[in-house]
């Protein structure tokens, strides 16, 4: 029964290049979500999906970053011309829940660190 | 607006001690859930117990218990007689109904042998 899945797991990158984080739910899990947590920082929320939907965005950076959850397939965020600031590690979560994001318990991927040159 | 604080930023122990982590939350809604987390050295989040607005009663499993205080909107985890291996950053959250996930800043526990 394998747990939230996350690749990769170290992403080095030099500015401006793009990186592109994979995050595949739980089985049988259908909602999604992406935080972000700076060095020596707690969580911060990013995006919340269901398939083929962004349920609330409004944790992500207004440029640059993009989630996507298609109907097939792990829930990818996209940073493009990624900067410095952007050096964190990325955690995803998913959750089974059908009636209301706060219902149920989010489990968490081992997370990808971002690592901008 | 939902809050999270976590006044403690670092704990330092000597193992067998008791410890306990402070969480004390903010909310308007009236249905919330609270969550503890823990993020050991190796980096991964660990989830350990989710409690409901509308149940106030205690938690205990092993040497975890929760202390869940709706009038002082506070929700304490304790470590008795802890172990080098309890040593981690501590994370409480909250969550409303189908809104937002907020994490407090963390708690690190050091636990020294």
């Amino acid at each position: 029964n394998a747990g939230v899945m996350q690749n990769p797991r170290h992403l080095v990158r030099r500015r401006g290049q793009e990186a592109r984080l994979r995050c595949s739910p739980m089985k049988g899990h259908s909602h999604v979500y992406w935080y972000r947590q700076l060095p020596e920082e707690g969580l911060k929320f990013m995006v919340y999906l269901q398939k083929e939907n962004i349920i609330d965005e409004s944790g992500m950076p207004k440029e640059r970053f993009s989630a996507e959850f298609p109907k097939e397939g792990p829930s990818i965020l996209r940073i493009q011309q990624v900067v410095r600031g952007d050096s964190a590690a990325y955690f995803c979560a998913s959750s089974p829940s059908t009636s209301g994001r706060g219902e149920e318990t989010q489990y968490f991927g081992p997370g990808t660190r971002l690592l901008v040159l | 607006a939902q809050k999270v604080t976590q006044a403690q930023t670092e704990i330092s122990v000597v193992e067998k001690e008791d410890v306990t982590l402070d969480c004390v939350y903010e909310t308007r809604d009236t249905t919330y859930y609270l969550f503890w987390y823990k993020q050991p050295p190796s980096g991964e989040l660990v989830f350990l117990i989710r409690r409901n607005s509308f149940d106030e009663q205690n938690e205990i499993s092993g040497r975890y218990s929760w202390n869940f205080q709706k009038s002082t909107s506070s929700f304490n985890f304790t470590i008795t007689a802890s172990q080098v291996v309890d040593s981690a950053v501590y994370f409480c959250a909250l969550s409303d109904y189908g809104q937002n996930f907020v994490f407090g800043p963390g708690t690190r526990l050091s636990v020294l042998p």
